[in-house]
């Protein structure tokens, strides 16, 4: 079945430090590729989406392309702030179907 | 505002004894799903609901059972058949078909 894998956590960085979380995917199809974030106690907000390849998502300073060779869909920003501390989800969706998370990985951003 | 609402925050189960987690949405979404999060693991799909009275098994549903009588509300009942019940439960939301999934804020079940 579809999955979806992530770099291990918990990845701790000083602020204003360049932010990158690998995610890579399994699917039979075409899926639409997601991150999700969660901050401490609360509930998953859609941060970041992709529907096809070659497909940039971006909000918030984070970015992330839809690389359909490499299978990937990797989260990138450029400066990170204290705020951005939390778990990040990436996932994929086979047209709103079925929607798989990976393991999440968690972000601390020291001041 | 318009949101999922989940209740209550906390919850503590008995040996044996089922416990109903709520979950109430006012953004007239047709689809409802029940996630369970256990630490360092990603979000595994117990139920999810695409219309009002029907429902589908997750990937993890046993120990678990659903109803969907209102399009507003989606409870999950965890029996006594779930061994391992603790963990944080998020319920979720989304127009049938769409690929953008609205979030409670999760409810965090123990055992005592």
């Amino acid at each position: 079945g579809d999955s979806v894998t992530q770099m291990e956590g918990p990845v701790t960085l000083s602020e204003e430090a360049f932010l990158t979380i690998n995610c890579t995917y399994t699917a039979t199809g075409y899926p639409s590729l997601f991150w999700y974030v969660q901050y401490p106690g609360e509930g998953l907000q859609l941060l970041l989406k992709a529907t096809k390849a070659d497909d940039k998502g971006s909000n918030k300073g984070f970015e992330a392309t839809y690389r359909k060779e490499t299978t990937s869909f990797h989260l990138e920003k450029g400066s990170v702030q204290v705020s951005d501390s939390a778990v990040y989800f990436c996932a994929l969706s086979d047209k709103g179907q079925n929607f798989v998370f990976g393991p999440g990985t968690r972000l601390s951003v020291l001041p | 505002d318009g949101g999922i609402t989940q209740s209550p925050k906390y919850l503590f189960r008995k040996e044996g004894q089922n416990v109903t987690l709520s979950c109430e949405q006012n953004l007239n979404h047709d689809a409802m799903y029940w996630y369970r999060q256990d630490p360092g693991q990603g979000l595994r799909l117990i139920y999810y609901s695409q219309i009002v009275n029907d429902f589908q098994k997750g990937d993890i549903a046993e120990g678990y059972s659903v109803s969907r009588e209102k399009k507003e509300s989606f409870p999950l009942t965890v029996t006594s058949a779930q061994k391992n019940p603790t963990a944080f439960y998020l319920c979720a939301s989304s127009i049938r078909g769409s690929e953008k999934l609205f979030f409670g804020s999760g409810t965090q079940l123990s055992v005592l």
